[in-house]
C-alpha cells in the first residue's frame, strides 16, 4: 500500500523569506500524481501544486514549486518570498494511477513571522 | 452558485443517534468522496463513488453508510454514532475522466458526538 511521510509537523518562516516543506512517499507504481494541498483556517481545502510523475520537470505556480526526485520518492514544497496569506496547514498528497483515491500525509503546519 | 457544499456546517449528537452529512456538488462530477479529517491522521478516505449508485469502500468505512441516487449528491450517514466519530468531514469530487483531474473539496462539516 502506498504511504505519505510529512516529517514537519510544524515550520516557521519570517515574511518574505523562502521555506521548503518536505514529503516522501513509498509506492511500488511507475506511474502516479502528486499534489500539495493548502488549508487554511478555514479548513478549505485548496490544490496548490500537482506533479505528474511520468514529467521530469518540476511544476511550477507562481511562488510555490516543487523538487520532484523520483528515484528517492520525494515531492518537497518551496514557497518562496513567504506571505502572511501563506499561514495553512499543508498536506502532501498521492494518487495513483490505478484508482481515484488520494493518500494524503499528515500535514505541516505553517506559521509565518512578520 | 456552482461549486461543493456541505450541509450542516455542524452538528452536535448524542452517541447511538443517526446522523447524515449532506454533500451537494454542481458540476456533474462523476467522482464523489468522503474524508475525515482527524488530529495526527490527516485526512483519510471513508467511501467514494465513481458514479450514480456505484460506491466503494476507502481506508475507515466502518460505522459509515453511502448512497448515490443522484449524481450530485452524495450523503454520509453514521447508523449509530460513537465519540469516536467526532471528526471533520469533508466531501470531494471530480470528473474522473482523467487521472490528473484535481479533487475539489467541500468546506467541510464538524461534528462531535457527546
Amino acid at each position: 500500500a502506498q504511504t505519505v511521510t510529512q516529517s514537519q509537523p510544524e515550520m516557521s518562516v519570517q515574511e518574505a523569506e523562502t521555506v521548503t516543506l518536505s514529503c516522501t512517499y513509498d509506492t511500488s507504481e511507475s506511474d502516479y500524481y502528486l499534489f500539495w494541498y493548502k488549508q487554511p483556517p478555514s479548513r478549505q481545502m485548496i490544490l496548490v501544486i500537482r506533479q505528474e510523475a511520468y514529467k521530469q520537470q518540476n511544476a511550477t505556480e507562481n511562488r510555490f514549486s516543487v523538487n520532484f526526485q523520483k528515484a528517492a520518492k520525494s515531492f518537497s514544497l518551496k514557497i518562496s518570498d513567504s506571505q502572511l496569506g501563506d499561514a495553512a496547514m499543508y498536506f502532501c498528497a498521492y494518487r495513483s494511477f490505478r484508482d481515484d483515491k488520494i493518500i494524503f500525509g499528515k500535514g505541516t503546519r505553517l506559521h509565518i513571522l512578520p | 452558485d456552482a461549486g461543493i457544499t456541505q450541509s450542516p456546517r455542524y452538528k452536535i449528537t448524542e452517541t447511538g443517534r443517526q446522523v447524515t452529512l449532506m454533500c451537494h456538488q454542481t458540476w456533474s462530477h462523476s467522482y464523489m468522496f468522503w474524508y475525515r479529517q482527524d488530529l495526527g491522521h490527516g485526512l483519510r478516505l471513508i467511501y467514494y463513488s465513481a458514479a450514480a449508485d456505484i460506491t466503494d469502500k476507502g481506508e475507515v468505512p466502518d460505522g459509515y453508510v453511502v448512497s448515490r441516487s443522484k449524481t450530485e449528491n452524495f450523503p454520509l450517514t453514521l447508523e449509530s454514532a460513537t465519540r469516536s466519530q467526532t471528526s471533520v468531514y469533508f466531501c470531494a469530487s471530480n470528473f474522473g475522466t482523467t487521472r490528473s483531474d484535481t479533487q475539489y473539496f467541500g468546506p467541510g462539516t464538524r461534528l462531535t458526538v457527546l
